[in-house]
């Protein structure tokens, strides 16, 4: 079946460290793949879009990779700050209903300490 | 912008009643999509509409649930009758989908549904 995964275990992490978030995912060929941030109480928030034929994709002190070999994503933030604690999640664009719908792994919990 | 306006943001209700979620998207958005959070499950598509007709509800639960989507500007999500395993956080997001479909989504604020 498929299946998205992201670590469940809260990454913690000093103030200008660099970030690294991990998504794996199986039995799924997604034509791209997004990352979200959510903060407690709010809706996701979109950050990137990166597709099936780009390996990486930057904006400002994010960037992420994508192997399609391997089956997996990367999301790095540099220069960490507290104001990035939140959840991240990554989603997938499979194909549902003649569309590509995301779908989303479980987010892992990112906390920047000062 | 306003955003995706979502309504109750909380709602407490009792095991056997209805309950309705309402649903504002973004104008000149043609997609939208109900998700369902809970800590055990995370974030699950429970139905889209594509230019106001719903295109998969396969993530729907049960026939207890059900979603419409009158015109382009609102939506609704009922439960009825609710029980307490429906206690989640109902997302509304909506996209503009274009042939390449990596729209990214725009999400509500949730409405907080608790049965007891």
């Amino acid at each position: 079946s498929q299946k998205i995964e992201q670590n469940s275990e809260a990454l913690n992490i000093q103030e200008g460290k660099t970030a690294t978030l991990t998504c794996n995912y199986t039995n799924y060929s997604p034509a791209y793949l997004q990352w979200y941030r959510q903060d407690p109480g709010r809706g996701p928030v979109f950050l990137l879009l990166i597709r099936e034929n780009e390996k990486e994709k930057r904006k400002e002190r994010l960037k992420v990779t994508f192997d399609t070999t391997l089956k997996q994503s990367l999301f790095h933030i540099t220069a960490s700050q507290p104001a990035d604690s939140a959840t991240y999640l990554c989603a997938l664009g499979g194909l549902s209903g003649g569309s590509y719908i995301p779908t989303f792994g479980r987010g892992t919990s990112l906390i920047v300490h000062p | 912008d306003a955003g995706v306006i979502q309504s109750p943001r909380h709602e407490v209700t009792e095991m056997g009643q209805e309950v309705t979620l309402r649903c504002k998207p973004i104008s000149g958005h043609n997609s939208l999509f109900w998700y369902r959070q809970t800590m055990m499950r995370g974030l699950e598509l429970l139905i889209y509409f594509n230019n106001n007709v719903p295109i998969d509800d396969s993530g729907m639960p049960e026939d207890r649930f059900s979603a419409k989507m009158p015109n382009a500007s609102f939506s609704t999500l009922k439960i009825q009758p609710s029980e307490p395993r429906d206690s989640a956080v109902y997302f509304c997001a909506s996209s503009l989908v274009r042939a390449s479909n990596t729209g990214e989504l725009f999400f509500g604020e949730g409405s907080r549904l608790t049965v007891l």
